[in-house]
């Protein structure tokens, strides 16, 4: 079974363009997670789709951020304009069930963003 | 807000040795997740412990959990250089109804 990809592994950007990640969870999985790591810090949540409505979009940052999920299939994350401080790895993760039931979710290897 | 803080940040063992890093959060919680992060991979659940449980094995995996310190240990017992990498505490809270929050991590290194 295939399982959580991301796209591109790694990014570098000047400020000010446009970035689109991409996440291609577990199928079956009805449960999307975006998360961001900023070297040294807190892997941060962003935001959560349950198919393709957003749960939880309390951790995006600012309107620069854009998800979505068409189909409640695979997720693009986009940032436009981008700032320096987008610059981190951004994981995407899924699950059958939500964290507070049988709880684990299943992490892609990361797209890593740099901005310059 | 940050949930989970590892402690230490940073922990460097001889192969063979245990390591014990420490997880502290804020809130009340439903359960407490322990996940390791090798170097550019992405992060791998290892176990589970809810709140209303104390102790957890898995294999070399040890996890306490004190809701009256709002604290967690993970021990890794007989450690292997493979056992390198981050290990991340998660929490959900109370309600079930939010998103796994992650601390900053340990990061340990096994010597061989």
């Amino acid at each position: 079974e295939a399982g959580v990809t991301q796209f591109p592994s790694h990014s570098v950007i000047e400020k000010g363009q446009t970035v689109t990640l991409r996440c291609d969870p577990i199928s079956g999985h009805d449960n999307l997670y975006w998360y961001r790591r900023v070297m040294g810090k807190e892997i941060k949540f962003l935001l959560h789709f349950v198919k393709e409505s957003k749960q939880d979009e309390s951790g995006m940052p600012n309107n620069r951020f854009l998800a979505e999920r068409t189909g409640g299939t695979y997720s693009t994350l986009k940032v436009q304009p981008a700032e320096l401080e987008d610059s981190g790895v951004y994981f995407c993760a899924s699950s059958q069930e939500v964290p507070a039931n049988t709880g684990e979710l299943f992490f892609g290897e990361g797209s890593r963003l740099t901005v310059l | 807000s940050q949930q989970g803080e590892e402690d230490p940040q940073a922990l460097s063992i001889q192969e063979g040795e245990n390591a014990t890093m420490n997880c502290s959060y804020k809130t009340s919680i439903n359960n407490l997740q322990w996940y390791r992060q090798n170097s550019g991979r992405g992060l791998v659940h290892l176990i589970l412990i809810r709140s209303n449980e104390r102790e957890k094995h898995s294999g070399r995996l040890r996890v306490t959990l004190d809701t009256s310190k709002k604290s967690s240990s993970l021990l890794i017992t007989a450690s292997r250089a493979a056992d390198t990498a981050s290990y991340f505490c998660a929490t959900v809270d109370l309600s079930g109804n939010t998103p796994l929050v992650f601390g900053k991590g340990t990061r340990l290194s096994v010597i061989a």
